[in-house]
């Protein structure tokens, strides 16, 4: 059973396409979460949504949006890629608590060439 | 403001030695903190978490860390490394709307 899965898991594209990610979480949690990881492994917040809600936006360039039709699901749209947005994109979920902890997808490294 | 530092990107240790990974943080509201490890092309995984009450907490494949709020330090330790303990370790702390603030990781060598 897996627990937060997100596809597809590896994507390369070219500059200027749009692309998605898929997130959904089976884990019953009311919040998601769009990390992203550079290539020195840094791991950075880049949305959160709570039942829906957007509830964290970080300085994130509007090319990027995320779409959350349940709280089951984060679904991330890319468009005009850019090689710079290279990296690993990691679907997350948690409950609204500060005591406990998120679970992580298995990432989707994305490649633009 | 909140932050957290790991010292040392990389550390490596013999099999069978000591392990410590260091972890400082700061933070404005009472911390609650956490350990996870990254083993290549994976995602995050949970070793362990401070939140209230013990300060020494123990986790998954032998790892435990002690919160120090004097120091403001979350060291994470191991008796014994084991060559399967070679990953990217993770501190981080949660803030307000459970914002994760993660360290920059430390990546950790186990020679055999």
């Amino acid at each position: 059973d897996t627990a937060v899965s997100q596809t597809p898991k590896y994507l390369v594209t070219q500059m200027g396409n749009d692309k998605s990610i898929k997130c959904e979480q089976n884990l019953g949690h009311d919040t998601m979460y769009w990390y992203k990881q550079d290539s020195k492994k840094f791991l950075k917040i880049m949305f959160s949504y709570n039942n829906k809600e957007l509830i964290i936006n970080e300085t994130v360039p509007n090319r990027f949006s995320p779409k959350s039709p349940d709280k089951a699901h984060l679904n991330l749209h890319i468009n005009s890629l850019e090689l710079g947005d290279s990296a690993v994109y990691f679907c997350a979920s948690s409950h609204l608590d500060r005591r406990t902890e998120a679970f992580f997808g298995q990432g989707t490294r994305l490649t633009v060439v | 403001a909140q932050s957290v530092t790991q010292l040392g990107s990389h550390v490596s240790v013999s099999e069978g030695a000591l392990v410590l990974l260091r972890c400082n943080y700061s933070s404005s509201v009472p911390p609650y903190l956490f350990w996870y490890v990254q083993y290549p092309n994976q995602g995050l995984q949970l070793l362990l978490k401070y939140t209230t009450g013990a300060t020494l907490v123990k986790g998954i494949n032998g790892f435990e860390a002690e919160f120090k709020k004097s120091e403001t330090s979350f060291h994470l330790t191991k008796p014994s490394a084991h060559m399967s303990d070679a990953a990217e370790y993770f501190c981080a702390v949660s803030e307000e709307r459970n914002q994760f603030y993660f360290g920059t990781g430390t990546s950790l060598t186990v020679i055999p």
